[in-house]
């Protein structure tokens, strides 16, 4: 089984303060996410990463950067944090990339919670 | 802009009772939709995933429909379980965009026992 991992389940963070969220997958897979869920507003990427050191901007990468040194890797820094991005936080991964053909499923992580005060 | 709408945002049913979810998108052009399930506090699971040519799709008491022509589709719960307290995530696969997927807002289903 697909195993997908994040550092925290909760985070208390207060603002300014620069945050890491970690994730690891186990399954060898290219390709890994990160989203933010907030209620009402469905799942929203805000990087994503095709290969090692590779990093692409999702729909709402501002106020975040990402670290991908390792190919089951990929870290989501809030380089001063603020309290709208207070919410939970998805790491996901697939085998390859979701592609319009393809039927690729990709993997989630159980979520890190985050409250910025 | 690509959007998806879910139905209704939240419902309640009773253990042993169908139901039915409801999902209609915007994206285009379309590929594929895939239905999610996430338990409270739990990363999302995949249900099911659909290409443009398929309209049914089943995965034991879930079947999924697409009807790519009106850009609809609909999840339905056969039999419910407590089990099946979760939400009921629709996910839609632009296609050319790649990597970039449009998520609903999720269905929040409640089995009572």
């Amino acid at each position: 089984d697909v195993k997908v991992t994040q550092s925290s389940r909760y985070l208390v963070k207060r603002t300014g303060e620069k945050v890491f969220l970690e994730c690891v997958q186990d399954m060898d897979h290219e390709n890994m996410f990160w989203y933010r869920q907030d209620p009402g507003l469905g799942l929203r990427l805000i990087y994503f990463s095709y290969d090692v050191k590779m990093k692409e901007k999702g729909d709402i990468p501002e106020g975040y950067s990402v670290s991908r040194e390792k190919k089951e890797r990929f870290s989501l820094i809030l380089e001063s944090a603020s309290t709208n991005q207070t919410s939970m936080y998805l790491c996901a991964s697939s085998l390859v990339p979701i592609t319009s053909q393809g039927r690729e499923t990709q993997y989630f992580g159980p979520g890190t919670r985050l409250l910025v005060l | 802009k690509n959007q998806v709408e879910q139905s209704p945002q939240s419902l309640i049913i009773l253990e042993g009772k169908n139901c039915t979810l409801q999902c209609n998108y915007t994206v285009s052009p379309f590929s594929n939709l895939r239905w999610y399930k996430q338990d409270t506090g739990r990363g999302p699971v995949s249900l099911t995933i659909m290409t443009f040519s398929e309209n049914t799709k089943s995965n034991g008491r879930y079947t999924a429909t697409l009807d790519a022509d009106t850009k609809q589709s609909s999840l339905h719960i056969t039999a419910s379980q407590l089990s099946d307290s979760a939400s009921y995530i629709c996910v839609v696969s632009p296609g050319a965009a790649g990597n970039k997927l449009t998520f609903g807002g999720g269905t929040r289903v409640l089995v009572k026992p």
